[in-house]
């Protein structure tokens, strides 16, 4: 079963308008959650991350949202750039119980100049 | 500061041959957890070992296995190979735990011919 979905396959966004790439979760311990961004050939890179004591974090261009009753949370990248373009993971972990982290199927972003 | 370095970056292996794959994690950290990523279905978690000791499990076959060396450095070896684990294996370290967020190597590109 899967304990991180990311539903959305790709996603394809135009220059300068925002991307909002989306993850569920199942396990009500994950109290932890990631965001990397993969290129081809390369090991992902992390990107940004939540505690869920927190519903909102951001860094720069990237904002992620968590919504804790909704077992959801979003990456939001404004404006989109065609450096964007590559694959994004969610990943959760529960800090308690020192688990590894589990990461979504990922979602490839396109972002067209 | 060095990154995460995984060898060999490509591999090509006959079904039923074993195969070994090493990873030397950041100076200082002393997590290093597996994975392996296919095309359907993103990153799954491998193992992760710390101090030696291997302290999360993926659900994964017992011809999977690893090990993790007093300066922390880590191998992980597949015996009988079978088509199916043609992937891309990624390490990756952290202080202690996976909330800290992860640093991934660049994978090691196992093809099973």
């Amino acid at each position: 079963d899967q304990q991180v979905k990311q539903n959305s396959p790709s996603l394809s966004v135009q220059e300068g308008r925002i991307s909002i790439l989306n993850c569920d979760y199942t396990n009500s311990m994950f109290d932890y959650f990631l965001w990397y961004k993969k290129y081809p050939a390369e090991g992902p890179t992390f990107l940004i991350s939540i505690s869920s004591i927190k519903d909102k974090n951001e860094d720069g261009r990237f904002t992620v949202f968590l919504n804790k009753s909704a077992k959801h949370l979003s990456l939001h990248i404004v404006p989109s750039q065609p450096g964007d373009s590559a694959v994004y993971f969610c990943a959760a972990s529960a800090s308690q119980a020192g688990t590894a982290l589990i990461f979504g199927k990922g979602t490839t972003l396109s972002v067209s100049s | 500061k060095a990154g995460v370095t995984q060898t060999p970056r490509y591999l090509i292996k006959t079904r039923g041959q074993q195969v070994t794959l090493s990873c030397s994690p950041i100076s200082g950290h002393r997590s290093v957890s597996w994975y392996q990523q296919t095309p359907g279905q993103g990153l799954q978690f491998l193992f992760e070992y710390f101090s030696e000791t291997q302290r999360n499990k993926g659900n994964f076959p017992g011809r999977f296995s690893g090990r993790q060396f007093s300066n922390s450095r880590s191998e992980m070896n597949v015996s009988t190979l079978e088509l199916g684990d043609s992937a891309l294996y990624l390490c990756a370290s952290s202080l202690e735990w996976a909330n800290y967020g992860y640093t991934f190597g660049s994978g090691t590109r196992l093809t099973v011919v």
